[in-house]
């Protein structure tokens, strides 16, 4: 089955700290994507990725930045960590190549910033 | 603000009951999505409907859409104690590579 893999489930940094968040899928797919996640807020998303070295910002790209050396790797990287980047990160991956097709999910990361 | 809005935020039902959540979108849309979040987990795509359907089933699970009033549903036959969790729709838009998410529903399934 098909499988998006964030390395770390939870994560405690402190503010002015460079964070890496990592994300792998194994479906060959061109597609990539960072969401975050607060309370009433639903998902948001900060960066997309549609091929290597590709990117997209978001709806909510400030704060942040993302590499894509490899097509099954999308990393998501906090330049200066601050406490309001206290959140959920979830990366996702559409089933198909599409952009409107359903998406495969990983587990989350849950990031303290202190 | 988010395209997909759902209602109600909560849900408290007891097993065996059906539940019922909405979600309303603002601008015309490709198709839409329902899918489920278990606690501090990812999410998990249930159903997908395209503009041109007006209902889809899977299982248990019965999802509507009303394009003239910009408005979906959906409904868990016969809930058991897993259904407990977070449920939500997004909206794909024609020509827009990304998914809009709304703030979802909660479902609470007493046992």
């Amino acid at each position: 089955d098909v499988k998006v893999t964030q390395s770390s489930r939870y994560l405690v940094k402190r503010t002015g700290e460079k964070v890496f968040l990592e994300c792998v899928q194994d479906m060959d797919h061109e597609n990539m994507f960072w969401y975050r996640q607060d309370p009433g807020l639903g998902l948001r998303l900060i960066y997309f990725s549609y091929d290597v070295k590709m990117k997209e910002k978001g709806d909510i790209p400030e704060g942040y930045s993302v590499s894509r050396e490899k097509k099954e790797r999308f990393s998501l990287i906090l330049e200066s960590a601050s406490t309001n980047q206290t959140s959920m990160y979830l990366c996702a991956s559409p089933r198909t190549g599409g952009f409107n097709q359903p998406q495969h999910f990983g587990d989350g990361t849950r990031l303290s910033i202190l | 603000s988010q395209q997909g809005e759902e209602d109600p935020q909560a849900l408290s039902i007891q097993e065996g009951e059906n539940a019922t959540m909405n979600c309303s979108y603002k601008t015309s849309i490709n198709n839409l999505q329902w899918y489920r979040q278990n606690s501090g987990r990812g999410l998990v795509h249930l159903i997908l409907i395209r503009s041109n359907e007006r209902e889809k089933h899977s299982g248990r699970l019965r999802v509507t859409l009303d394009t003239s009033k910009k408005s979906s549903s959906l409904l868990i036959t016969a809930s058991r104690a897993a259904d407990t969790a977070s449920y939500f729709c997004a909206t794909a838009l024609r020509g827009d590579y990304k998914l809009s998410f709304g703030a979802g529903t909660t479902v609470t399934v007493r046992a």
